[in-house]
């Protein structure tokens, strides 16, 4: 009973530096989303998407790109990484058309630095 | 559009103390509502929901009653352990709004709790 499976756990990288985190489900949800989790600020979403082939943007889409090529993954690629970017990355799914009790399943997280 | 707004924190108590963790939001119609509790180093996972107005929900000891006249909906627990020691966020999904699978989280409350 696997979940929502992130990996990296973490990541240290220089500046302009490209990666990719990835995030893996295997409940069959439609909806998938990457936040990213900073002190004080709480979680801030970076990109959503509802189905494989419909990706949008979040509060904070700048300096990241998504692609929903299955339904199980989500990647979430950084470009060219910046000092700003250094976060705790989460992953989370959730069924649609079940009801909005559908709570959300997070991964445990991403770590990354930028140096 | 959707809010929620937490107490800030740190909340600091004793151990066997009452706790309260205060959450208002603003929706139309009737959004559920969820608590989800972050461990230290681990991702947010659902604590307890409720669905409907006059609606409680409980778990781990935690109680939470949707409260529609006072847009609240409030975490409570009647004696708390150093286990409880976490970051504690009140979401919802308002089906009723646009963008309506789209969660909205409250900033995270962080509980300290000492022996």
């Amino acid at each position: 009973n696997a979940g929502v499976t992130q990996t990296p756990k973490f990541q240290v990288l220089k500046t302009g530096q490209s990666m990719t985190l990835q995030c893996a489900q295997d409940m069959n949800h439609e909806y998938m989303s990457w936040y990213r989790q900073d002190p004080g600020m709480g979680l801030r979403l970076i990109h959503y998407s509802v189905g494989a082939g419909i990706t949008d943007q979040g509060e904070v889409p700048n300096g990241y790109n998504v692609s929903r090529s299955t339904t199980e993954d989500f990647p979430l690629r950084l470009l060219s990484a910046a000092p700003s970017q250094t976060s705790v990355y989460f992953c989370a799914s959730r069924p649609l058309g079940q009801g909005e009790d559908q709570p959300q399943h997070f991964g445990d997280g991403t770590r990354l630095s930028i140096l | 559009g959707n809010s929620v707004t937490q107490m800030e924190g740190p909340v600091t108590l004793s151990e066997e103390a009452f706790l309260t963790i205060n959450c208002t939001y603003t929706a139309t119609g009737y959004p559920s509502l969820f608590w989800y509790v972050q461990y230290p180093g681990e991702g947010l996972q659902l604590l307890l929901k409720a669905t409907k107005a006059d609606d409680k929900g409980s778990n781990k000891g935690f109680e939470a009653t949707y409260r529609k006249e006072t847009t609240s909906f409030h975490l409570e627990k009647g004696s708390v352990q150093v286990s409880d020691s976490a970051v504690y966020f009140c979401a919802l999904i308002n089906h009723a709004s646009g963008g309506s699978y789209i969660p909205t989280f409250g900033r995270g409350t962080s509980l300290i709790v000492h022996p």
